[in-house]
């Protein structure tokens, strides 16, 4: 099967600042990647899909990168709303394996 | 819109089994599938399957088979996954969403809390 690996696995920055959170893949999974945002205490809602398609109603600051193996989420200018777990999802094929996560943080 | 309701919170005993639903709304069920997640307290996101809403297919991870079923009735726009002989660390959130061909997960469920203990 298939692993993600996503790094780092926690961060903090200051509200402004740009934020990059990788996601690898073990084997090529054909930019099938999205980016989950979880705030505490609430469902995961879908940030971005095939890599780097913005899902309707998200904000801009959010990006997605990548191809292949290698896939990158970028939050351009951390805002206080955007204190929340990520997490990376490949949906190529079965198993849907999810990265282990991200917790970004407020300095 | 597109909906995903889940059944209530439950507490079992190691050893039992729980059965959630996930009640569809707002789009043609049998065109997408439905995977199911879980989330362990403090932890993050676990794969636990996925069932065709078209045909009934399923397919499980190697972890799980043997003590997961997931089924749909498409006479009501819902699907179930079972869970049995429960162990204290399948104490977690437990969700559904849909899922599209070549389509992420898009909509979830609000989670239903299973909590196993003596």
């Amino acid at each position: 099967d298939i692993q993600m690996t996503q790094s780092p696995s926690s961060l903090s920055a200051s509200g402004g600042d740009r934020v990059t959170i990788t996601c690898r893949a073990s084997q090529g999974i054909n930019n099938y990647l999205a980016w989950y945002q979880q705030k505490p205490g609430k469902v995961p809602k879908l940030l971005i899909y095939a890599a780097s398609t913005l899902q309707s109603g998200v904000p801009s600051r959010f990006s997605g990168s990548g191809s292949g193996t290698d896939f990158t989420l970028t939050i351009s200018s951390l805002q206080p709303e955007d204190v929340a777990a990520y997490y990376c999802q490949k949906y190529d094929g079965v198993p849907l394996t999810f990265g282990g996560g991200t917790k970004v943080e407020i300095k | 819109q597109v909906q995903l309701v889940q059944s209530g919170a439950e507490v079992k005993k190691p050893g039992a089994s729980v059965k959630v639903s996930c009640k569809a709304s707002g789009y043609t069920f049998t065109n997408y599938g439905i995977i199911w997640v879980r989330q362990a307290p403090g932890q993050g996101l676990e794969w636990m399957g996925w069932i065709s809403a078209y045909n009934g297919n399923t397919h499980y991870p190697q972890k799980l088979q043997g003590r997961v079923t997931m089924t749909t009735d498409s006479s009501t726009s819902t699907a179930f996954m079972e869970l049995r002989s429960l162990r204290s660390d399948d104490t977690a959130v437990y969700y559904c969403a849909r899922k599209g061909e070549a389509r992420p997960p898009d909509y979830w469920g609000q989670g239903t809390l299973v909590t196993v203990s003596s």
